[in-house]
């Protein structure tokens, strides 16, 4: 295991269709996170989860956004009726809870909406 | 709100160390300053993070002032590989469920020069 997986690596797709990424964080990490990249901008939060807990979720995270980590383990980010907007990097993080550790991040996954 | 600030964008010549700032003026006590960098399509790498004490690993040297209001981070010999977008995070404390994020700001543009 030598970090922080994330498939797929890009992804096109047309306006209002469903999409669905997954990652696959450092085995024993609790805690994964899953942030949001737009052309120019640092990574906005989207969603954390610490097990399989879903313990925070940003206000950038709409209805049309689901996330799971239905064991603790790998997680999936799920856009419903995905628009234009959607396009961007959508990246994972995970690390341990423990106190001042570091997360590491996957290569993302990029959509385009067309 | 990210709670730093840094400089849009330096330069450096290759070789020679190079010496990024950041304020963070309303850090608390229990909160650490962290660096990441992107390089370009790429997710964020873990370079250092410390809380009060100055900091060596093998990538760079993190340097935090006294009144932890700022803090520099030094890459000794920098290399046109180590051009990317450099993010100084303010972090806290992982205690019981806190999500303990990482919020991004747009962060500095180095520019390693031959």
């Amino acid at each position: 295991d030598t970090g922080v997986s994330q498939n797929p690596r890009h992804k096109i797709t047309k306006r209002g269709q469903n999409v669905t990424f997954r990652c696959d964080p450092i085995s024993e990490h609790n805690r994964l996170y899953w942030y949001r990249q737009t052309l120019g901008q640092g990574p906005e939060f989207l969603t954390y989860f610490q097990n399989e807990a879903q313990l925070e979720k940003s206000r950038l995270l709409s209805d049309r956004f689901s996330a799971e980590r239905p064991k603790g383990s790998f997680s999936t980010l799920e856009i419903q009726r995905t628009e234009q907007g959607d396009s961007a990097m959508y990246l994972c993080a995970s690390s341990l809870r423990a106190e001042g550790t570091e997360a590491f991040f996957g290569q993302g996954t990029r959509l385009t909406v067309v | 709100d990210a709670k730093t600030t840094q400089p849009t964008s330096m330069d450096c010549a290759e070789g020679r160390a190079a010496n990024l700032p950041c304020n963070h003026s309303t850090i608390s006590g229990n909160e650490y300053v962290y660096w990441y960098r992107q390089i370009h399509s790429q997710g964020p790498q873990y370079i250092i993070h410390g809380l009060k004490n100055n900091e060596t690993n093998e990538m760079a040297s993190l340097i935090i002032t006294e009144d932890r209001k700022s803090s520099t981070l030094i890459l000794p010999h920098a290399t046109l590989r180590d051009t990317a977008v450099y993010y100084c995070i303010v972090r806290g404390a992982s205690y019981g469920g806190a999500t303990n994020k990482l919020i991004f700001g747009t962060g500095t543009l180095l520019a390693v020069q031959p």
